[in-house]
């Protein structure tokens, strides 16, 4: 079973500049996570999608951050403009429900260097 | 006070021993925890979770949970220096909606050959 893809793994832009970031989950899962890990730090999350409907935005940055999901498979988040503060890895999870007992499959991530 | 402490390390024990990595949480109502690992430039991936007060163990790994003090812990019998890298503890937020995780900091764990 292939796991989650992301990409690119590595990305380095200068302040104010834009970025995507592409998730491809595991194939039926209908739960996709984007977190944030700044270095030192957990994971936080950003947004949570249930097949195409977000279901938990409350971190997400809203005036620069954007994320979607249009046909309930893989996804896009979206940093414009970028800020120092944003320097972290992104990470994509998905799992095959929103319940808990569900596990969540991380990506291997994409490294965002802002300068 | 956050919803989930833990003690960044690094913890450093040496080979053969146990590895004992705590977690402390504010909520009293969290019904379930988590503990993920997470290997250096690696994505965490999860190796224990807990819902009922107790021990659960899993080969080498026991995870012990205790609602009345608010803490929960993992405990790697054995360790080896393969289990060197960060463990976080993740567990839903207070009152929530949704079902997702608040994740700790992360200890680091150095296994000494």
């Amino acid at each position: 079973e292939a796991g989650v893809a992301q990409s690119p793994r590595y990305k380095i832009i200068e302040k104010r500049q834009s970025v995507a970031f592409w998730c491809n989950p595991i194939s039926g899962h209908a739960t996709l996570y984007w977190y944030q890990q700044i270095l030192g730090q957990g994971p936080k999350l950003l947004i949570q999608f249930q097949n195409n409907g977000v279901v938990d935005d409350s971190q997400l940055p809203k005036d620069r951050f954007s994320a979607e999901r249009l046909k309930g498979v893989d996804s896009t988040l979206k940093i414009q403009p970028a800020k120092l503060e944003d320097s972290a890895v992104y990470l994509c999870a998905s799992s095959l429900g929103p319940d808990l007992s569900y596990e969540q499959y991380f990506g291997p991530g994409t490294r965002l260097t802002v300068t | 006070q956050k919803e989930v402490e833990q003690n960044s390390g690094p913890l450093s024990v040496p080979e053969g021993a146990i590895a004992s990595l705590n977690c402390t949480y504010s909520d009293r109502g969290s019904q379930s925890f988590f503990w993920y690992r997470q290997y250096s430039g690696k994505s965490p991936e999860l190796i224990m979770f807990i819902y009922s007060n107790g021990d659960k163990e899993d080969g080498r790994f026991t995870a012990q949970l205790n609602k009345a003090s608010q803490y929960v812990s993992l405990l790697i019998r054995d360790s080896q220096p393969s289990d060197s890298a960060t463990y976080l503890c993740a567990v839903p937020p207070p009152r929530g909606a949704t079902n997702k995780l608040i994740f700790g900091t992360g200890t680091l764990l150095a296994v000494q050959p």
